[in-house]
């Protein structure tokens, strides 16, 4: 079945400082990748999406590249800024699979970004 | 509303009674999902409606959970006879269409806390 393993966490970084998430995945058929965002408090939100290889997402400073050689869809960001700190979630849907009605999730990355 | 609303925000019961939660999702959303996140686990799919079609419960760990949704709108999920190891946040969302299959952007809502004592 389909599954995401997520870089385990908790991830702690000094403002400016370069982060990496590492994401991978497996899956059946051809998914759409996702990285969600917790911030504290708060519900879920998507932070950004690729629905093809190749496809970078991009928002608010973060970026993801749909790695089909891989398997990856790693979260990057150059320079961290305390309202980062938050938990990130890698999620999948997989268009030709059983799980195309919702999301599989990896189990979410904790990142504190300290002043 | 603007966002996918739920209540309450926070529920504390008792081992063996029986909870309810609902979801108001966002106006004009056709599929809705609930999903579970336990302390320091992901998030596990419980159930998925779209539409007047038949609900997708594979994701419901036991015969004590339920859920419904009425009109196609707002919709409950139960939890019968509660036990220790439902303690965990409840999470609905919503999208227009089938987030996955179309790319759709699923949305969420704070979630429910639940805790049983």
């Amino acid at each position: 079945g389909d599954s995401v393993t997520q870089m385990e966490g908790p991830v702690t970084l000094s403002e400016e400082a370069f982060l990496t998430i590492n994401c991978t995945y497996t899956a059946t058929g051809y998914p759409s990748l996702f990285w969600y965002v917790q911030y504290p408090g708060e519900g879920l939100q998507l932070l950004l999406k690729a629905t093809k290889a190749d496809d970078k997402g991009s928002n608010k400073g973060f970026e993801a590249t749909y790695r089909k050689e891989t398997t990856s869809f790693h979260l990057e960001k150059g320079s961290v800024q305390v309202s980062d700190s938050a938990v990130y979630f890698c999620a999948l849907s997989d268009r030709r699979s059983g799980s195309a009605r919702q999301l599989t999730f990896g189990s979410g990355t904790q990142l504190t970004v300290l002043p | 509303g603007a966002g996918v609303s739920q209540s309450p925000s926070n529920k504390v019961t008792e081992k063996g009674k029986d909870v309810e939660l609902r979801c108001d999702p966002i106006s004009g959303h056709t599929a809705l999902y609930w999903y579970r996140q336990s302390l320091g686990q992901g998030l596990e799919f419980l159930i998925y409606f779209q539409g007047n079609s038949a609900p997708d419960k594979s994701g419901l760990p036991s015969d004590r959970f339920s859920a419904e949704r009425t009109g196609g709108s707002v919709s409950t999920l139960t939890i019968q006879r509660t036990q220790q190891e439902d303690s965990a946040v409840y999470l609905c969302a919503s999208s227009l269409g089938s987030g996955g299959r179309s790319g759709n952007t699923i949305y969420f809502g704070e979630g429910s806390w639940l805790t049983v004592v």
